[in-house]
C-alpha cells in the first residue's frame, strides 16, 4: 500500500458543481496535512492546511479523519480557474517525511 | 514576506554534462529546505533536505547531490548528468514543522 494515495482523476465537473477529493495515509502517527494546487507546468502552491476540527476557506473545506485515515477538499460552486491538479500532504514526525500524494486532476467545464 | 528563487528557469543539457541549480531564500532565517523532482505526469519526489548550513539528508541514492554553503543557499548537482535526469526540479523551504513554499521550479531537459 503507498504511503498517500489519491485518485489520480480526471474528474471533470460543470462550473457550479460541488466536488470532493479524498486522501489517504498509511502512518497513523502522521501528524500535519495539507493540500496543495499544482497548475500545469507550475510550483505547487498551498491550498490549506487540514486540521483536525476541520476547517473552510471561502469555497474551500478540508476535513481530517483520523480513525479512517483520510483527509478530504471539497470544492463548492467550482469555477473554470479551479481546473487544476490537487495534491495531498502529509508530514510525519517532522521535516524529515514529508510525503506527496501524485494528485487528482480536476477539469472544471463551461 | 518571504520569496524563494530558483535558477535557471530552463536548461537543456547533454548526457554526461555537470549541472548545477540553485535555490535562494528571502525574508527568514534557518529555514529547512528542500529539493524534488517532478518526472512528467509523476509525482513530487523529495531528493534532499536540509535543517541548516552544511546539514544535508539524501532520500534518494542517485547520481545528484546537494550542498548548502549559507543559511539560505541550496545547491542542487551533478557530476554527469543521465538521461534520466530530465524533470522538474522544485525547491522548496519551510519553518520547521510547518507547510513548504516552493520556488518557480527548473525543468532540465537531458539529450
Amino acid at each position: 500500500r503507498k504511503e498517500v494515495e489519491q485518485d489520480p482523476g480526471p474528474f471533470n465537473v460543470p462550473e457550479g458543481a460541488t466536488v470532493a477529493f479524498n486522501c489517504t495515509y498509511s502512518n497513523s502517527a502522521s501528524q500535519s496535512f495539507f493540500w496543495y494546487r499544482q497548475d500545469c507546468r507550475k510550483e505547487p502552491k498551498l491550498l490549506m492546511s487540514v486540521y483536525s476540527s476541520g476547517n473552510e476557506d471561502g469555497r474551500f473545506t478540508a476535513q481530517l479523519n483520523r480513525a479512517s485515515q483520510y483527509i478530504s477538499l471539497l470544492i463548492r460552486d467550482s469555477k473554470l480557474s479551479d481546473s487544476a491538479t490537487y495534491l495531498c500532504v502529509v508530514l510525519e514526525g517532522g521535516y524529515q517525511k514529508v510525503t506527496f500524494g501524485t494528485g487528482t486532476k480536476l477539469q472544471v467545464i463551461p | 514576506s518571504q520569496t524563494i528563487h530558483q535558477w535557471p528557469a530552463t536548461l537543456v543539457q547533454p548526457v554526461g554534462s555537470p549541472l548545477s541549480l540553485e535555490c535562494t531564500v528571502e525574508g527568514t532565517s534557518n529555514p529547512n529546505l528542500y529539493w524534488y523532482r517532478q518526472a512528467a505526469g509523476r509525482g513530487l519526489q523529495l531528493l534532499f533536505y536540509s535543517v541548516g548550513i552544511g546539514q544535508i539528508s539524501s532520500e534518494v541514492p542517485q547520481n545528484l547531490s546537494a550542498s548548502r554553503p549559507q543559511d539560505r543557499q541550496f545547491i542542487l548537482s551533478s557530476k554527469k548528468l543521465l538521461l534520466s535526469d530530465s524533470g522538474f526540479y522544485l525547491c522548496a523551504w519551510s519553518a520547521q514543522y510547518n507547510e513548504q513554499f516552493f520556488g518557480p521550479g527548473t525543468r532540465l531537459t537531458v539529450l
